[in-house]
């Protein structure tokens, strides 16, 4: 089965700070892994993937995440937030292309100036 | 290209009515999924329809069916509605079931009173 863990319901940064997202994952295979963002009243909008390949991997807005197997994570970053990240985080899971995401409770990211 | 709409944008029902919630993929996507987001139990996978066809089901009561017609667009319908099925729910379309990048729609807000 698997399951995604996103660390920190609640993450405060000031702006121009690096922004961090913790995300663990579960699976019995490889996985495929996403990280989507959710603006209020929104739907939710795709930050970056994970499939095959590259371990770095770059999305928009300037965000990237690492897959990291040996501990089963896949941390979001920023270098420097902007007063426009602020919003909800979640990082999900799939064991195959084509099937359900498996999502985290999500992270609220507040960004103070 | 016209992102995935998701009608009605609001909508509120009494407890022990039905109610259907319409979906139109992304032009050429042929995989509509639907989630439900809730507070207490987050994003949760309902089922997936990929030409006109469920593909995969999540884990939730007989009461939530759906179905696609052969342009691909999507109908939920929830019947005998209960107070707890109150929630946002999300559509998401995708080109096909490879490396499963799906593109949500603004939702549809759900209040059973």
């Amino acid at each position: 089965a698997q399951s995604v863990t996103q660390l920190g319901s609640h993450v405060s940064v000031s702006e121009g700070a690096l922004v961090l997202l913790r995300c663990n994952y579960s699976s019995s295979v490889p996985p495929y892994l996403f990280w989507y963002v959710q603006y209020p009243n929104q739907g939710l909008q795709l930050l970056l993937k994970y499939t095959t390949g590259a371990t770095l991997v770059k999305g928009i807005n300037g965000f990237e995440a690492e897959f990291k197997k040996s501990e089963t994570s896949f941390h979001l970053t920023k270098p420097s937030a902007h007063m426009s990240d602020a919003a909800e985080y979640f990082c999900a899971v799939s064991e195959n292309s084509g099937y359900a995401l498996n999502f985290g409770k999500g992270t609220s990211l507040l960004v103070t100036p | 290209k016209a992102g995935v709409t998701q009608t009605p944008r609001y909508l509120i029902k009494t407890r022990g009515q039905q109610v259907t919630l319409s979906c139109s993929p992304i032009s050429g996507h042929r995989s509509v999924s639907w989630y439900q987001q809730t507070p207490g139990q987050g994003l949760q996978f309902l089922f997936e329809y990929f030409s006109e066809t469920q593909r995969n089901k999540g884990n939730f009561p007989g009461r939530f069916s759906g179905r696609q017609f052969s342009n691909s667009r999507s109908e939920m319908n929830v019947s005998t509605l209960e107070l707890g099925d109150s929630a946002l729910y999300l559509c998401a379309s995708s080109l096909d079931n490879t490396y499963y990048e799906q593109y949500f729609g603004p939702g549809t807000r759900l209040t059973v009173t």
